[in-house]
């Protein structure tokens, strides 16, 4: 089974704050994503990888950044914390390889970070 | 205008019943398409993927693709109260990586 492991269920952080939010998964995938998940808003791309050290904006990349130095493990910076920033983060991962294209593979997530920012 | 589109709900059923869940996309070109369940608080588990035109089961779960109406659904039978939970839809779009989710239906399974 796929294995994606985010490093806090429950954050609570200051405003101004530098915030760090860990994903790792154990299934050697190549593709992994940071999403947030807003009442009304559904699931929004913050950042995307499709391999060590590349980063792809997604739709809402401002205010946050994103570092990929080993192949497991894709973590979520929060430069300088804002209360806007308060939502449920979500991590997830896909192959890139095999039968289907590189991004055809499904997504697989994990249990999720509720960071609440005061 | 949005992509993918599903009626927020709630989509109530007995116990036993068939849940029908249906889902619209606006992309022509989608190739790759996703079922996801999410309870209350917690993450999307993926239920099932399909990229053929067809039917594919899997246990009580069958995903249904119409790509020249650009419909997707599930369908839940021998729905039981634990089935109780919102259900994305999610489709690749027209750009290279994006996969993009409907808002979700919310289904209650009564006792």
């Amino acid at each position: 089974d796929v294995k994606v492991t985010q490093s806090s269920r429950y954050l609570v952080k200051r405003t101004g704050e530098k915030v760090f939010l860990e994903c790792v998964q154990d299934m050697d995938h190549e593709n992994m994503f940071w999403y947030r998940q807003d009442p009304g808003l559904g699931l929004r791309l913050i950042y995307f990888s499709y391999d060590v050290k590349m980063k792809e904006k997604g739709d809402i990349p401002e205010g946050y950044s994103v570092s990929r130095e080993k192949k497991e493990r894709f973590s979520l910076i929060l430069e300088s914390a804002s209360t806007n920033q308060t939502s449920m983060y979500l991590c997830a991962s896909s192959f890139r390889h095999g039968t289907r294209g590189a991004w055809d593979q499904p997504q697989h997530f994990g249990d999720g970070t509720r960071l609440s920012i005061l | 205008q949005k992509e993918v589109e599903q009626n927020s709900g709630p989509l109530s059923v007995p116990e036993g019943a068939i849940a029908s869940l249906n889902c619209t996309y606006s992309d022509r070109v989608s190739q790759s398409f996703f079922w996801y369940r999410q309870y209350s608080g917690k993450s999307p588990e993926l239920i099932m993927s399909i990229y053929s035109n067809g039917d594919k089961e899997d246990g009580r779960f069958t995903a249904q693709l119409n790509k020249a109406s650009q419909y997707v659904s599930l369908l839940i039978r021998d729905s039981q109260p634990s089935d109780s939970a919102t259900y994305l839809c999610a489709v690749r779009g027209d750009s290279s990586y994006k996969l993009i989710f409907g808002s979700g239906t919310r289904l209650l399974v009564r006792p």
